[in-house]
């Protein structure tokens, strides 16, 4: 079955305490991407892949990191984490094409206290 | 910048009746235009989408949208509302961008609630 995979789906941490929230394609897909989703606020571009070993920022990157070593995973990174960064993250994928879909996984709700 | 307004954070609904949900975006060259559905402690699925040709667009569900290029909107419709309904629903835009690059824009959301 074709998807992305997110993991953990729940995630509660401390304030400063480095967490990695994995992302996983199975559709070969070039272009990669981490949202985050907050009330009244739609969701917002943290960061995107076009391919491996191209990363670029979206519109709220701070305080976070990605990398694509593989074409298959995107991890989301952030190395200290603060409570402003509790939010409901989403990652997801789609082929080279601009104009085609995107596919998303189900999301990761992280609490920073 | 692509920018994206949702007219109604919240729209409630009797069942069967009309779903109607705004969508208008900002934009000089029409863009390639969106529309997703989250159900709850999901991710967004894709209702429908405008790339070119034919301006009215059927989607998934029983649900359509039209391209309104002088009125630079993009509504989503359904013409009889079901319980299953009951969902938060995206509108989203993509600058036409060579090379795959486009970013997605996405709206604030509307909270669509379906009464008996």
């Amino acid at each position: 079955e074709a998807q992305v995979t997110q993991n953990p789906r729940y995630l509660i941490t401390v304030t400063g305490k480095k967490l990695t929230v994995t992302c996983s394609q199975n559709m070969n897909h070039e272009y990669m991407s981490w949202y985050r989703q907050d009330p009244g606020l739609g969701l917002r571009q943290i960061y995107y892949s076009m391919n491996v070993e191209v990363t670029d920022k979206g519109d709220v990157p701070e305080g976070y990191k990605v990398s694509r070593k593989e074409k298959r995973n995107f991890p989301l990174i952030l190395e200290s984490p603060s409570p402003n960064q509790t939010s409901l993250y989403f990652c997801a994928s789609r082929d080279g094409q601009g104009n085609s879909p995107l596919h998303f996984g189900n999301g990761t709700r992280l609490t920073v206290t | 910048a692509q920018s994206v307004t949702q007219l109604g954070s919240h729209v409630s609904v009797s069942e069967g009746a009309l779903v109607l949900l705004r969508c208008n975006y900002s934009s000089s060259v029409p863009p390639y235009l969106f529309w997703y559905v989250q159900y709850p402690n999901q991710g967004l699925q894709l209702l429908l989408k405008y790339t070119t040709g034919a301006t009215l667009v059927k989607g998934i569900n029983g649900f359509e949208a039209e391209f309104k290029k002088s009125e630079t909107s993009f509504h989503l419709t359904k013409p009889s509302a079901h319980m299953s309904d009951a969902a938060e629903y995206f509108c989203a835009v993509s600058d036409r961008v060579a090379g795959g690059g486009n970013k997605l824009t996405f709206g604030t959301g509307t909270q669509l609630k379906v009464e008996l």
